[in-house]
This record gives structure tokens, sequence and C-alpha cells, in this order.
């Protein structure tokens, strides 16, 4: 089955600053990744994804970046905003197992 | 447009009451997920449905819990019999398409169970 892990449950940044919450994933036939972002006292909501024929892909402030040959992905955040502090999921295919996220908190 | 609702958004029941949890998708969308998201945790998969067929319900944790969606759209959580441990808030998603694809997640029930 799949499984995906976020390296560390925590991470603290300067506002201003660029962020890169990191997650690993084991089914090497695994096609398709999603980021989501859970905000306090909300759902989930998607923030970007990337097929497994893609290396990179940006949206707006955003990048993931997927290397397939260790089977890692990250997701960057440019000039990281006070409106960015959430938990961050990176859920695999199938079940959509979110683990328990990386938990982003913005500095003023 | 409206996204994805859930009714009601808090709920208490005393311990052995049965629940009924709403959850109404984003119109059109095949697929429908429920999750149960303990305090300080990722969502867990519940169950999962296209259109009206639940294809997945492994991720119930008994027989306690029951899910339909019998036209295919509003789709119900019952938890009958309610547990301490069955607190927490319980997310509904939809998505466009078969599988777990992006999907729109509604704002969540929490329920509280004393």
């Amino acid at each position: 089955g799949e499984s995906v892990g976020l390296h560390l449950p925590t991470l603290s940044v300067q506002e201003g600053d660029n962020s890169i919450i990191n997650c690993a994933y084991s089914n090497s036939a695994s096609d398709y990744f999603i980021w989501y972002k859970q905000e306090s006292g909300k759902g989930p909501q998607f923030i970007i994804d990337i097929r497994s024929n893609m290396d990179k892909r940006q949206g707006q402030r955003v990048t993931v970046l997927l290397n397939k040959t260790v089977k890692h992905l990250s997701l960057q955040i440019a000039a990281t905003q006070p409106g960015d502090s959430a938990v961050y999921f990176c859920p695999g295919v199938g079940k959509s197992t979110f683990g328990d996220g990386t938990t982003l908190t913005v500095k003023p | 447009g409206a996204g994805v609702s859930q009714s009601p958004r808090y709920k208490v029941a005393k311990r052995g009451q049965d629940v009924a949890l709403r959850c109404d998708p984003i119109s059109g969308h095949v697929s429908l997920f429920w999750y149960q998201q303990a305090l300080g945790q990722g969502p867990e998969f519940l169950t999962y449905f296209q259109n009206e067929a639940q294809l997945d319900k492994s991720g119930l944790p008994s027989d306690r819990f029951f899910a339909e969606r019998p036209e295919g759209s509003v789709s119900t959580l019952k938890i009958q019999r309610t547990q301490q441990e069955d607190s927490a808030v319980y997310l509904c998603a939809s998505s466009h398409q078969g599988g777990p694809y992006e999907q729109y997640f509604g704002p969540g029930t929490r329920l509280t169970v004393t």
C-alpha cells in the first residue's frame, strides 16, 4: 500500500522567507500527488498537484518538486505570509492517507 | 458557486445516542468521501462513494458507522450508539471524477460525545 510521511511535524519561518515542506512516499507506482492546506477550523484546501510524468510544477507563489528516484516531493512557498500559517498535507493516492501533516507557523 | 456544505457544524451527543451527519457535495461531483479527523491529527479515510455506489468502506471503524448516498448526491454518515472515542471532526469531500483526485472539502462537523 501507499504510505506518505512528512519529514518535520512543525516548521517555523519568518515572514517573507521561503518555506520548504517535504514529503516522502513509498509506492513507486504512484502517479499523482496533491498538496493540501488546512487552516484552523476549516477543511483541507487543494493547493497544487503534480503527475509523475513531471518533476516540477508552479502555481502562484508555490512550487512542487517531484523526485521519483528517491520518492520524495516538496512544496516550496515563496515569500511566506502570515496567511500561509496552516497544516500542510501530501496524501497518497488510493485511500488518500493524509498523515499528520506539517504545521507551518509564520512569524511576523 | 456553492462549495461542499455539511450540517450540522457542531453536534453534542450523549453517549449511546445515534447521530446523523449530512453532506451536500458540489453539484455534479461523482465521488464523495468521508473522513474522521481527531484533534491534532490528519484526516483518516472512512468511506468512498462513486455516484450512489459505496465502493470502499474499509475505513469505517466499527459496524456502528454507516454511510449512504441513495441518489448519488447528498450523503449521510450515521453513527449509532455513540461512544466518547467517536468525538472528532467529520469531513466530507467531493471530486468531479472517480478516484482520490483533487477533492473539495466541506468545513466539517465537530462531534462531541459526552
